[in-house]
This record gives C-alpha cells, structure tokens and sequence, in this order.
C-alpha cells in the first residue's frame, strides 16, 4: 500500500507572500497528481506528472515531481485570496490520496 | 462540462437505517468511485466499478454496498448506518485509462459530495 503524506497540514499566509507544498511516498510513483478542493465543493484536477524531475507551471502555480518519483511539490508564487482550498496529491495507478495541505489566504 | 450530480449534498439519518447515496454522471465514463474524506484522513477509496455490474472493493468497503445497474449511476449503500459513517462522501467518473494512454483521459471527476450524518 502506497502511503502519501502530506506537509504542512494546514498553512496560514497573506496574500502575497510565497509558498511550497509537499507530497512525499513511501514508494514510487508511476504517476502523481494535484488536486485542488474549495469549501463546499469536489477536488479539481490541477495537474498530472510523469516524469521523474518534471516542472510544470499552471499560471503562478509550480509543480514539481522529484527526480526518484517519490515525491512531488507545488509552489505558489505571489498566493492570492483565490487560491484558498485544500490541496490534494494523489497517486494515479491506485486512486490514493493524501490527507491535503488546507491552505488559506489572507488578504 | 462534465457533471456529476449526487443527489443531496446533506443527508440526516438514524442509526440501523439504510442510506442511499445516488450519484450520476453525464460524461459516459465507464469508470466510476465512491470515496469518502474524514478531517486528517484525506479521499478514502470505499468501492469502484470500471463497467455496469462490475464492481471492485477499495481499501475501506465494510459496512458498505454498490450498485451499478447503468453507465451513468452507481449507488453508495450503507445497510445499516452507523455512527462512525458519518462524513463527507464524494463521488467521481473516469475514463477507463490503461497506462501509456494518453494522461489526459485519466481525469477523476468529483461530484460536490454529500455530507452524512448518522445520529
């Protein structure tokens, strides 16, 4: 069974200050994505990552899928009230996900 | 768009009753979940069904039931609630994605999730 943990748990920033997210395995992964879940509503896919040291960018989000494939990170840059919600990482050959990162932002 | 509609997004139920929790997608996914998230605990996989009538234990399937009898809808059943399913159920509908396939069909699709109390 493939353990995801995630880190920090919860994370409280103002708006406009950066941060990173961490997802880390127990064993590798063949694939990984993030997930992104606002109050109220179903996680939304944000990205899929493949490749061992993979970047992707989605707008001011960096994603980064770590060289051995055992864990991944999301940097925000300049965080915005908007991007308030619950960060998800999830492994895609067995539909598991981690516990989340709650972020939110304060303007 | 793709939808998936689950049909009360609150539920109050008492202990020993039967609960269903109806979920429709409108995307014709052959694949389709059932999860439920607990505070610290993130999505927990109950059952899945990659075809009508076919279903597949997740990692926590006691004390739950499935249903599907068409594409689009796969029922969540509990038989006899208890107050430890209490929580957030969310459903999802995927494409049936083989590996080396293009990523881009291997999408879950979340419903807005339906949140069950058991008193």
């Amino acid at each position: 069974t493939q353990l995801l943990e995630q880190s920090p748990q919860f994370l409280s920033i103002q708006e406009g200050e950066n941060l990173t997210v961490y997802c880390n395995s127990s064993s590798v992964f063949s694939s990984l994505q993030w997930y992104r879940q606002e109050p109220g509503e179903g996680p939304v896919l944000l990205v899929t990552v493949v490749t061992g040291g993979e970047v992707k960018k989605l707008k001011r989000l960096t994603f980064q899928f770590g060289d051995a494939r055992k864990d991944s990170s999301l940097h925000i840059t300049a965080a915005q009230p908007g991007d308030t919600g619950l960060y998800l990482c999830a492994g895609v050959a067995d539909m598991r996900f981690g516990a989340g990162t709650r972020l939110t932002v304060k303007p | 768009d793709v939808k998936v509609t689950q049909s009360s997004r609150y539920l109050v139920k008492r202990t020993g009753e039967k609960v269903f929790l109806e979920c429709v997608q409108d995307m014709d996914h052959e694949n389709m979940f059932w999860y439920r998230q607990d505070p610290g605990l993130g999505l927990r996989l109950i059952y899945f069904s990659y075809d009508v009538k076919m279903k597949e234990k997740g990692d926590i399937p006691e004390g739950y039931s499935v249903s599907r009898e068409k594409k689009e809808r796969f029922s969540l059943i509990l038989e006899s609630a208890s107050t430890n399913q209490t929580s957030m159920y969310l459903c999802a509908s995927s494409f049936n994605w083989v590996a080396g396939e293009n990523l881009a069909k291997n999408i879950q699709y979340f419903g807005a999730g339906t949140r069950l109390s058991v008193l």
